[in-house]
This record gives C-alpha cells, sequence and structure tokens, in this order.
C-alpha cells in the first residue's frame, strides 16, 4: 500500500532532550516536506526537500534540523526542543512533476 | 508580508446544498492548493491549480489570476464532506514547493 509513515505518533518528551521524528514513503517520492499545525495558526513549512541531499527552508525552520541521504526518508530533528515547538506535526511527499502531495498521519509532540 | 485569506472561517450547510469557500492571496503564485483534513486529522490533497478550473467528483476549484482569488465549490453536499478545507500557495517570487497556507474553513454539513 502506498503511504507515508510517520514515527513516533504521539510524543511527550522535556526541554532540551535531542528527538528525531522519523518519515518515510514508499513510492519514490523526490519531493518531501515537513509542516507543523497550531491552533490559531494552521499550517506552516518547517522545511522541505526536492531531492536526496537537497533540502530548503520553509517558513519556520528556526530550531529543526532536517536530513535527506535516502530518498524514502526525511527525518526531523529537534536538537533542543523548546517548549514552543509543542505541535503537530505532518510529512507530506509528492513526485517532482506532480504538485498532489500524499501526508503522513501526523505526530503530537509535547514538550514540558 | 505574503498572506493567505480563508473566507468563511466556519460554514454550516444542509445536506444538498451547495458550497463555496474562497481564498485570497496578495501577490503573484505559481500554484494554489486545496486541501482537506477529516475530523480525526487526516490530510488530503483535493487540487492543485495554476489557472482556469478543475473538477473532480462534487467538487470543483477555480482560480483567477487577476483577481488573485481562488473558489472550492462542493455540490450536492453531504455530512461525510464536514471537514476543515485548507488553501496554500507557492509564491511565484520564490519556489512553487515553498507553501504558505491559509487559516482553514471548518465545514460541517448536516442531515
Amino acid at each position: 500500500e502506498a503511504q507515508v509513515t510517520q514515527n513516533p505518533r504521539y510524543l511527550i518528551t522535556v526541554t532540551g532532550k535531542k528527538l528525531t521524528v522519523t518519515c518515510s514513503q514508499n513510492m519514490n517520492h523526490e519531493y518531501m516536506s515537513w509542516y507543523r499545525q497550531d491552533p490559531g495558526l494552521g499550517l506552516r513549512q518547517i522545511y522541505y526537500s526536492m531531492n536526496v541531499e537537497v533540502t530548503d527552508k520553509g517558513d519556520v525552520p528556526e530550531g529543526y534540523k532536517v536530513s535527506r541521504k535516502e530518498k524514502r526518508n526525511f527525518p526531523l530533528i529537534l536538537e533542543s526542543p523548546s517548549p514552543n515547538q509543542t505541535s503537530l506535526y505532518f510529512c507530506a511527499s509528492s513526485w517532482a512533476y506532480s504538485y498532489e502531495q500524499y501526508f503522513g498521519p501526523g505526530t503530537r509532540l509535547t514538550v514540558t | 508580508k505574503n498572506e493567505v485569506e480563508q473566507s468563511p472561517q466556519n460554514l454550516t450547510a444542509q445536506e444538498g446544498e451547495f458550497i463555496t469557500i474562497n481564498c485570497s492571496y496578495s501577490v503573484g503564485i505559481s500554484a494554489l492548493h486545496w486541501l482537506q483534513q477529516h475530523p480525526g486529522g487526516g490530510i488530503v490533497s483535493l487540487f492543485m491549480l495554476s489557472s482556469g478550473k478543475k473538477k473532480h467528483g462534487r467538487l470543483i476549484a477555480t482560480i483567477n489570476i487577476q483577481e488573485k482569488h481562488s473558489s472550492l465549490h462542493i455540490t450536492a453536499s453531504h455530512p461525510r464532506d464536514s471537514a476543515v478545507y485548507i488553501c496554500a500557495v507557492g509564491w511565484s517570487s520564490g519556489s512553487a514547493r515553498q507553501l504558505t497556507f491559509g487559516s482553514g474553513t471548518q465545514l460541517t454539513v448536516l442531515p
């Protein structure tokens, strides 16, 4: 089944403890992206990647890192999480020639 | 700052009604997307437009580049259409893949 998976789905952590949210797709998509969704602010793009080893900043990249070493994976790294990074995170992917994005199920992160 | 505005924020309709959700943006774009977020949180891409009109089933999306405006129409609405509808744009001044989102329209269709 074609899908985008994210792990973990739920995470509660403490300020400053490094964490990684994984994103994997099995559709051989070139494009992958991370978004966060907050009440009152809606969806905002964090980082995106057009292909392996190619990443670009979205609207809100501060406090996040990404890497794209393999086509199928696009992990989101929070080196030193802070409470203002408490949010619902979505990963998405698409083919380079298509703008139709396939979204993962979301990861709800709470930083205390 | 480049902005995307959606209206209305909330919309309640009776089953069978024709529904219109609007999206306006401030400057030139390379692409506009319509997304649907289900009550459970999952997000689905509905349309991508750079001009004209697209139709899929009971959903129709239009865009007027000169007026910087797009509409999403739902014909013969059904309770299963209840969801948040979100528009997003890729600005022509930047990468088409760098997206800015509207705040969403919460649609409730009553039986």
